[in-house]
């Protein structure tokens, strides 16, 4: 079982806000990063850090973080922003060892 | 631009080894972590383990018993092998950079994927 909790599924609106949460002890001492996948394709990392975007990353997308849980949000998510979405952390354990939550496939109606 | 493929056989026959390689252009191996991540069909992502240039590595403790990563600097490459495969093991298969930065970390290149198959 996985360290890192998200939900499975969440829905937004198009062009509402959404946020995606991921809950783990770790995230207590440890920035989660976020990754989206599109069907087919390899993850692509969106948020790092406190709220980090990579380059080519839209502005909608940003992070944060509060005790053992880490938020993704998108402000006005688009159709493209359809996609399973995945944290990612280091273990609690200390063990330098990397965790990934479950998963939350997003929906944009 | 950094970029990472894995090669490999598509197709390992259940308690054989699974050998994979990642080739990384436009960045050199010898800094950084480097990952291996594998994706079941319709499931999600599971890290496997790292490595560092140095040679230091470590693996998820569910996998620990069969899998060893090693690197290839003059080739600027590194490796995965998963020993003892059942069908449990047929996975998309990632390798990635992993950027470490004190309680930061993040991977920020990734390889497009290889599926391999566990089946007689």
């Amino acid at each position: 079982s996985s360290e890192l909790t998200q939900d499975p599924a969440v829905s937004v609106a198009l062009g509402q806000t959404v946020r995606i949460t991921c809950q783990g002890d770790s995230l207590r001492s440890y920035y989660a990063s976020w990754y989206q996948q599109k069907p087919g394709q390899a993850p692509v990392l969106v948020i790092y850090g406190k709220n980090n975007r990579p380059s080519g990353i839209p502005d909608r997308f940003s992070g944060s973080s509060s005790g053992n849980t880490a938020s993704l949000t998108i402000t006005g998510a688009q159709a493209e922003d359809e996609a399973d979405y995945y944290c990612n952390s280091r273990d609690s354990s200390g063990n330098h060892l990397g965790v990934f939550g479950g998963g939350t496939k997003l929906t944009v109606l | 631009q950094v970029q990472l493929q894995e090669s490999g056989p598509g197709l390992v026959k259940p308690s054989e080894t699974l050998s994979l390689t990642c080739t990384v252009s436009g960045a050199s191996i010898s800094s950084y972590y480097w990952s291996w991540i594998r994706q079941p069909p319709g499931k999600g992502l599971e890290w496997i383990g790292f490595l560092y240039y140095s040679g230091n590595t470590n693996y998820n403790p569910s996998l620990k018993s069969r899998v060893t990563i090693s690197v290839d600097t003059s080739k600027n490459q590194f490796s995965l092998k998963l020993s003892s495969v059942t069908a449990a093991d047929t996975a998309v298969y990632y390798c990635a950079r992993w950027a470490v930065r004190g309680v930061i970390h993040y991977f920020d290149y990734w390889g497009q994927g290889t599926l391999v198959t566990v089946s007689s």
